[in-house]
């Protein structure tokens, strides 16, 4: 059963860059793409950006100059990283799994339990 | 960019009732749909993908349907874990873009 799991501070102070892991158990990381996504306290969902295992990168325009996304096949691992951050970016910050290439990989199969970051001085 | 609306943003319901929950995309998404199901303190989980295929697991009282810019998600008959937010989300193959709609909450009646 593949798992994800975040880590990170859960605190961030505004201006400086927020920084997560996403951890990958019970499957590979290779052939599949890897997504971030987060949440605002009460509301809806928003992709930030995904990497393929190869280290190739695709990220949402509103957020695109702010955002790096990385990869570690060595350790299974993904990490997320956001400058300038506001109270804005305060939100529960998920990692996923895309659905498997022959889907289109199009979906999220696979999800973290989501890690809360608050942005506060 | 395409923007999906949901509708109803609040449902009401009781526990063996039937549900029916709208998604209308901005433009036709190729039926290129999923829905998920989201309960209160946990990540969202995947029910349906590309309108209509039940993900792995997922019970057979879920179902999901449309074309073009119009997709419903039916619950035939409602358990009582089945009170949650639900998302509809769709994907922009190129450039690669994933949005989600704002989601309808179905609570208990």
């Amino acid at each position: 059963q593949v798992q994800l799991q975040e880590s990170g501070p859960g605190l961030a102070n505004p201006s400086e860059t927020l920084s997560l892991t996403c951890t990958v158990s019970g499957g590979p990381i290779t052939s599949y793409f890897w997504s971030w996504i987060r949440q605002p306290p009460g509301k809806g969902l928003e992709w930030i950006g995904y990497v393929y295992y190869t280290g190739s990168t695709h990220f949402s325009p509103s957020l695109q100059s702010r955002v790096t996304i990385s990869v570690d096949t060595s350790k299974n691992q993904f990490s997320l990283k956001l400058t300038s951050v506001t109270a804005a970016d305060t939100a529960i910050y998920y990692c996923a799994r895309h659905s498997p290439p022959h889907t289109g990989s199009y979906y999220f199969d696979y999800w973290g339990q989501g890690i809360m970051v608050t942005v506060s001085s | 960019e395409i923007v999906l609306t949901q509708s109803p943003a609040t449902l009401s319901l009781s526990p063996g009732e039937r549900a029916t929950l709208s998604c209308r995309a901005s433009q036709s998404v190729n039926n290129f749909l999923a829905w998920y199901q989201q309960r209160p303190g946990q990540a969202p989980r995947l029910l349906i993908s590309d309108v209509s295929n039940r993900a792995t697991g997922i019970p057979a009282r879920f179902s999901g349907s449309g074309s073009g810019t119009d997709f419903t998600l039916t619950i035939s008959s409602l358990e009582p874990e089945d009170f949650a937010v639900y998302y509809c989300q769709q994907p922009t193959t190129w450039p690669p873009w994933y949005t989600f709609g704002q989601g309808t909450k179905l609570e208990i009646k």
